[in-house]
């Protein structure tokens, strides 16, 4: 079985503040991470994705995030936030033996403030 | 342009009226896949369907009928909507599963009163 969990479905931060948005999976397999953005009235676009490799891994837009095994965190950050970034972010798992299936956190809806 | 297009966007039906909402993606995609977004909950998987003529169900099927005839469409049924699959919903595509891209549509918002 496979989860995530996101802490936090409002995030606030003033333009030019640090974006660190939580994430947290639960997968028996190693597992393959990813990161969604959904703008108001569009569907989901993918911001970046950890499969294999390097465990900082960088996205769309300035995003990065880093997956931490011991953890089991793959938490989105962004050095400065942009207006433009107001959004709500999905984290998702999927692995090798559950291709046919993507599950997602509850969203976070991340709120950029002059 | 790559994309996956969904219509309507929106739809206001009554209780056991049937409706179909429509699905295509062009880039060829093996994999083709249903959710729905709840307040929340975040996104469901109602169907998938790997290839042509091949569809399981995801973890909120009931209710839902899915149907892949062609690599293209994939067409979400609801033989008789209620109120509680008040919901929006998405279409998404990907090259051979949720283990590489999703491309998702824009997204049907259906009201059920």
């Amino acid at each position: 079985a496979q989860s995530v969990t996101q802490l936090g479905s409002h995030v606030s931060v003033s333009e030019g503040a640090l974006v660190l948005l939580r994430c947290n999976y639960s997968s028996s397999v190693p597992p393959y991470l990813f990161w969604y953005v959904q703008y108001p009235n569009q569907g989901l676009q993918l911001l970046l994705k950890y499969t294999t490799g390097a465990t900082l891994v960088k996205g769309i837009n300035g995003f990065e995030a880093e997956f931490k095994k011991s953890e089991t965190s793959f938490h989105l950050t962004k050095p400065s936030a942009h207006m433009s970034d107001a959004a709500e972010y999905f984290c998702a798992v999927t692995n090798t033996g559950t291709a046919s299936k993507l599950t997602f956190g509850t969203g976070t809806r991340l709120q950029v403030t002059l | 342009e790559a994309q996956v297009t969904q219509n309507p966007r929106y739809l206001i039906t009554v209780t056991g009226k049937k409706l179909t909402v429509t699905c295509s993606q062009n880039m060829n995609h093996e994999y083709m896949s249903w959710y729905r977004q709840d307040p929340g909950l975040g996104l469901r998987q109602i169907y998938y369907s790997m290839n042509v003529e091949v569809t399981d169900k995801g973890d909120v099927p009931e209710g839902y009928k899915v149907s892949r005839k062609e690599k293209r469409n994939f067409p979400l049924i609801l033989e008789s909507p209620s109120p509680n699959q008040t919901s929006l919903y998405f279409c998404a595509s990907s090259l051979r599963g949720m283990n590489t891209e999703a491309f998702f549509g824009q997204g049907t918002r259906l009201t059920v009163v």
